[in-house]
């Protein structure tokens, strides 16, 4: 399978200070990744879609200038928790699709960022 | 918005039992996959199924995918506490794909 890398796997940061968590598709081009975010024992939540050399496209109540999104290249995509405060401690995942024939997408994830605030 | 409706939201029940997961949808998808996620990692493909009345068996896991391809089941035969997670339908549609709120299942030996 597709293998997506994620990384740091966890981090620990201040209060006000900006975090950023890579996202790398390691053996296959990515034009379109994904970041969620995911509560304890709760299913994940879809935060944004991050589209190569455009804007990333925002779910409804995730603010885009918190969670900012950059999707340089085919392979890289980053979230970056700014000004963090301890309700953004979560479990942050990517993933990225892989067209594997006509009508068969699969998604591939990376191994999740848990982020904690204090 | 959840697309996709996954039933039962949690599940607990004795090592070797039988369940069955049910994931439902009033949109057609082009493809439906199950994944599997333990805590702390992120979810782990287990099947893809493309056609409508597909089954798909992965050693005691069982996949359907519905007819009309708007639903889809997977059913755990003995089910060994091994199989605690979470388990997540996903529909892939145009460039995107959308996950149910998952099935949390416990096993207990």
């Amino acid at each position: 399978g597709a293998v997506v890398s994620q990384h740091p796997s966890w981090v620990i940061c201040k209060s006000g200070t900006s975090v950023k968590i890579e996202c790398r598709s390691l053996d296959f081009q990515a034009t379109t990744m994904f970041w969620y975010r995911q509560f304890p024992k709760q299913s994940l939540m879809l935060m944004a879609t991050s589209n190569e050399g455009s804007k990333a496209t925002y779910e409804q109540g995730v603010e885009k200038d918190k969670f900012l999104i950059n999707h340089a290249s085919l392979t890289l995509s980053t979230l970056t928790v700014t000004s963090a405060h301890p309700e953004d401690s979560s479990f942050y995942i990517c993933s990225a699709l892989v067209a594997r024939a006509l009508m068969n997408t699969e998604a591939f994830f990376g191994q999740g960022t848990r982020l904690t605030v204090v | 918005t959840q697309l996709l409706e996954q039933s039962p939201q949690f599940l607990s029940i004795q090592e070797g039992e039988n369940l069955t997961v049910y994931c439902n949808s009033s949109s057609v998808f082009s493809s439906l996959q199950w994944y599997r996620q333990e805590p702390g990692e992120g979810p782990v493909l287990l099947v893809t199924v493309v056609t409508g009345g597909e089954v798909k068996k992965l050693k005691r896991l069982t996949f359907q995918f519905g007819d009309a391809r708007k639903d889809s089941s997977l059913h755990i035969t003995a089910a060994q506490t091994g199989d605690t997670g979470l388990y997540l339908c996903a529909g892939a549609g145009n460039n995107d794909m959308r996950f149910g709120a998952g099935t949390r299942l416990t096993v207990k030996p």
